[in-house]
């Protein structure tokens, strides 16, 4: 079980460029969820996925910010036109949670991907 | 928002010592876990307790969690120069359906 596979681990992109983010969740686990920290802070909730659904998209920005989880492939988290500000990590976390479960929810992490703006 | 509060920011001891951090949150939560991030990398599930839990061990772990206060800590005993981390309490609301992590604290132990 390869766990939360998270590419590219780096990613440099100039002001105004798109970067895309991939995110395949551990086996078995069909939630995924994307969350953003900047140097030195914690992790600020960004969007929650299922298999092509979004369900609580509230922590994404409305402009140049999308995210989708197809039927075959992995999550993407989108950026269009990237400005310095979106310099940052950017983690997606995967659970086994399913619809109506009111059980724990605990987050299995992928090791990152770190967006560098120029 | 990000809810949850963590002190201290950031926490330096000898091996050997124990270290104590906090967390305090706003809403009614399931349950409260504890994260532990090494740098450069992911998240790493440590510890969960539930809403009807007041305290918690798992090795060297002790975690404990007061609903009237709404706070928690966290308790390594016995610390190694390898919990050097920052860690990460994240609550799983009792409506919602995401954690909400909060700033961390930064744990240095020195050999």
């Amino acid at each position: 079980n390869a766990g939360v596979m998270q590419n590219p681990r780096h990613l440099v992109r100039r002001r105004g460029q798109e970067a895309r983010l991939r995110c395949s969740p551990m086996k078995g686990h069909s939630h995924v969820y994307w969350y953003r920290q900047l140097p030195e802070e914690g992790l600020k909730f960004m969007v929650y996925l299922q298999k092509e659904n979004i369900i609580d998209e509230s922590g994404m920005p409305k402009e140049r910010f999308s995210a989708e989880f197809p039927k075959e492939g992995p999550s993407i988290l989108r950026i269009q036109q990237v400005v310095r500000g979106d310099s940052a990590a950017y983690f997606c976390a995967s659970s086994p949670r399913k619809t109506g479960y009111t059980g724990a929810n605990v987050l299995t992490f992928g090791a990152g991907s770190r967006l560098t703006v120029l | 928002s990000q809810q949850g509060e963590e002190d201290p920011q950031a926490l330096s001891i000898q091996e050997g010592e124990n270290a104590t951090m906090n967390c305090s949150y706003k809403t009614s939560i399931n349950n409260l876990q504890w994260y532990r991030q090494n740098s450069g990398r992911g998240l790493v599930h440590l510890i969960l307790i539930r809403s009807n839990e007041r305290e918690k061990h798992s090795g060297r772990l002790r975690v404990t969690l007061d609903t009237s206060k709404k706070s928690s800590s966290l308790l390594i005993t016995a610390s190694r120069a390898a919990d050097t981390a920052s860690y990460f309490c994240a609550t799983d609301p009792e409506y919602g359906n995401k954690l909400v992590f909060g700033a961390g604290t930064i744990l240095r132990v020195k050999s």
